[in-house]
């Protein structure tokens, strides 16, 4: 089965704080991707990741950045964390091509409060 | 760019009932792909099923059947004789057909309670 996993269920940080959050997957997959979730708003695309070192900007971007050194971790970093970052973050991660059938695998989702 | 609407927040039926989310939505593609994925109480998200724009054929997994009508834009998820364990929040999204590497666009989902 596929794993993927956030190192962090829930977390509490401060205004200003530099906040890493942490996914990792164990299925060698290319695509990684990172989702914030909120009530009424579905899921919307924050950055995501086609290889190592390669990154895109996806719909909300901004006070957000990532970082691919290697090919099963993905993290998303707020430099200054603000209390309207408090979310649910969804990781996901895919392998390419019609053979995937493009389906995503999810983590457990890390809910950070900013205070 | 593409939306996905789900006009359904909350669903409720009782147990072994037949219940349906719906879901629109708009695009210029002519080929891409549309999923729905479910999301348990404190649990991961789960792909539920998918359908490729370009079969006519509805995707059937076991309970779980789409009503895709791809001129009217439209995506519905049946779900027969429901159980407890469907008790979840349903999203639906789409995805465009390139490679295999492109985004996911998702509705703003449909909690769904299974009555006892």
């Amino acid at each position: 089965d596929v794993k993927v996993t956030q190192s962090s269920r829930y977390l509490v940080k401060r205004t200003g704080e530099k906040v890493f959050l942490e996914c990792v997957q164990d299925m060698d997959h290319e695509n990684m991707f990172w989702y914030r979730q909120d009530p009424g708003l579905g899921l919307r695309l924050i950055y995501f990741s086609y290889d190592v070192k390669m990154k895109e900007k996806g719909d909300i971007p901004e006070g957000y950045s990532v970082s691919r050194e290697k090919k099963e971790r993905f993290s998303l970093i707020l430099e200054s964390a603000s209390t309207n970052q408090t979310s649910m973050y969804l990781c996901a991660s895919s392998p390419p091509g019609q053979l995937a059938k493009n389906i995503q695998y999810f983590g457990a989702g890390t809910r950070l409060s900013v205070l | 760019a593409q939306t996905v609407t789900q006009s359904q927040p909350e669903m409720s039926v009782q147990e072994a009932e037949t219940v349906t989310l719906s879901c629109t939505y708009d695009t210029s593609e002519s080929n891409y792909y549309l999923f729905w994925y479910k999301q348990p109480p404190s649990r991961q998200m789960i792909l539920v099923i998918r359908q490729e724009a370009y079969k006519q054929q509805n995707a059937t997994e076991n309970r779980f059947s789409v009503n895709f009508q791809k001129a009217a834009k439209s995506f519905s998820l049946k779900i027969s004789d429901s159980q407890l364990g469907d008790t979840a929040m349903y999203f639906c999204a789409f995805m465009k057909h390139r490679g295999g590497n492109e985004k996911l666009t998702f509705g703003t989902g449909t909690r769904l309670t299974i009555i006892p």
